[in-house]
């Protein structure tokens, strides 16, 4: 089975800029969270989705904007980039739903560069 | 979610068992105990997680002290691939969405 996957890879972009991120989750799973990690820390919490409707969102500027399609797949938006921004996003899925404690699954990643 | 203390790093010879200390004093009924490892330049990977009892799976065992305000992370036979950044995260039950990340626990296995 596939794992998460996540594209592009990596991007540049400069400042001012707009971005789009994508994951697709695990087949199955139907939460989807995004984390923001930069170097040297650990990952810090955007967003989660469930079944489309956004469940949980980290302390993060409303630069940062996420949604998830009915296939259960999501996209980060980010706007007005900073130099900040530069960072690896990361995607994580897991089964979801209301009090269930379950695994996240994380992808690769996107690297972003802000120049 | 509570919080968790771990060891900025530490080193380990190959072949030989890892433990890995994390702290959190202040961990409530409801919430578990995740293990968490980042390979350099990957996605954070699941290993074990628990509530109370001890638990083991193929890739580690989890030993949860009886009051729960501690636990060890054991890689029983630690290999060159298992260098990585570990995370204990606290995390409750009705809190299915988010993972809190601190710094971690760098390990380093040496030949």
């Amino acid at each position: 089975d596939a794992g998460v996957t996540q594209s592009p890879t990596h991007l540049i972009k400069t400042r001012g800029q707009q971005v789009t991120l994508r994951c697709s989750p695990i087949s199955g799973h139907k939460s989807v969270s995004w984390y923001q990690q930069v170097l040297g820390q650990g990952p810090q919490f955007i967003f989660q989705y469930y079944e489309k409707e956004e469940r949980g969102r980290g302390n993060f500027p409303d630069r940062f904007s996420a949604r998830q399609f009915p296939n259960y797949s999501s996209e980060l938006n980010v706007n007005a980039l900073l130099l900040g921004d530069s960072a690896l996003y990361l995607c994580a899925s897991s089964l979801g739903g209301t009090g269930l404690v379950g695994e996240q699954f994380f992808g690769p990643g996107t690297r972003l560069t802000v120049l | 979610d509570a919080k968790t203390t771990q060891p900025t790093s530490m080193d380990c010879a190959e072949g030989r068992a890892a433990n890995l200390p994390c702290n959190h004093s202040t961990i409530s009924g409801n919430e578990y105990v995740y293990w968490y490892r980042q390979i350099h330049s990957q996605g954070p990977q699941y290993i074990i997680h628990g509530l109370k009892n001890n638990e083991t799976n193929e890739m580690a065992s989890l030993i949860i002290t009886e009051d729960r305000k501690s636990s060890t992370l054991i890689l029983p036979h630690a290999t060159l691939r298992d260098t990585a950044v570990y995370y204990c995260i606290v995390r409750s039950r009705s809190n299915d969405y988010k993972l809190s990340f601190g710094a971690g626990t760098t390990v380093t296995v040496r030949a």
